[in-house]
């Protein structure tokens, strides 16, 4: 079966210090993991993405996450939050023929100045 | 802007109303996408096309969900005889067909039963 763990409902940091969001996974076969960021009444814009190629994945607005099979883990991180970094998180793993994204149930980061 | 579009965007409606929701894919794009988030979860899928066919509509979540993509090209997602459950965010996604592409999402259709 496949599932998606986010660990924290929500992380607030402040501007300028670093974020650290963490998903967790379980997939039966070679996954695709993907995180998506969802600003307030927005869709769902794509910040990077894991294919099996390398484990470390940088992304758009600073951000990477680094694919670690023997922790099943794919943590999002960025060295220096900024105010516009605030939103919704979302970490997703992809079906075996990719047609079903997994969606975990989100992280809210909320940025203090 | 050649991304994802839906309309409408918002749609309040009475309970026992039928609504349809309207997704235009990226052009080039073969897979089509639906999927539903209600407030603090994450999106869940319902169904998908890859061109016309509807390869997947098990998790359509009941008889009164359907969905459509009758040339390929855009797609219709109507609920019949709506319910205050059916409040929600209705999102199209659409990709190229084969493993590890990126879906891209259009920015939803909020339904809201009265």
């Amino acid at each position: 079966a496949q599932s998606v763990t986010q660990l924290d409902s929500h992380v607030s940091v402040s501007e300028g210090t670093p974020v650290l969001l963490r998903c967790n996974y379980s997939s039966s076969y070679s996954p695709s993991l993907f995180w998506y960021v969802q600003h307030p009444n927005k869709g769902l814009q794509l910040l990077l993405k894991y294919t099996s190629a390398a484990t470390l994945v940088k992304g758009i607005n600073g951000f990477e996450a680094e694919f670690k099979k023997s922790e099943t883990s794919f943590h999002l991180t960025k060295p220096s939050a900024h105010m516009s970094d605030a939103a919704e998180y979302f970490c997703v793993l992809g079906g075996g023929s990719n047609y079903k994204l997994t969606f975990g149930k989100g992280t809210l980061l909320t940025v203090n100045p | 802007d050649t991304g994802v579009s839906q309309n409408p965007r918002h749609k309040i409606t009475k309970r026992g109303q039928n609504v349809t929701f309207r997704c235009d894919p990226i052009s080039e794009h073969n897979r089509l996408y639906w999927y539903r988030q209600t407030l603090g979860q994450g999106p869940e899928f319902l169904t998908y096309f890859q061109n016309e066919a509807q390869l997947e509509k098990s998790r359509l979540l009941s008889d009164r969900f359907s969905a459509e993509r009758p040339k390929g090209s855009f797609s219709t997602l109507e609920i019949q005889r709506t319910e205050q459950g059916d409040s929600a965010m209705y999102l199209c996604a659409s990709s190229s067909s084969g493993q590890g592409v990126t879906i891209y999402f259009g920015e939803g259709s909020w339904l809201t039963v009265v």
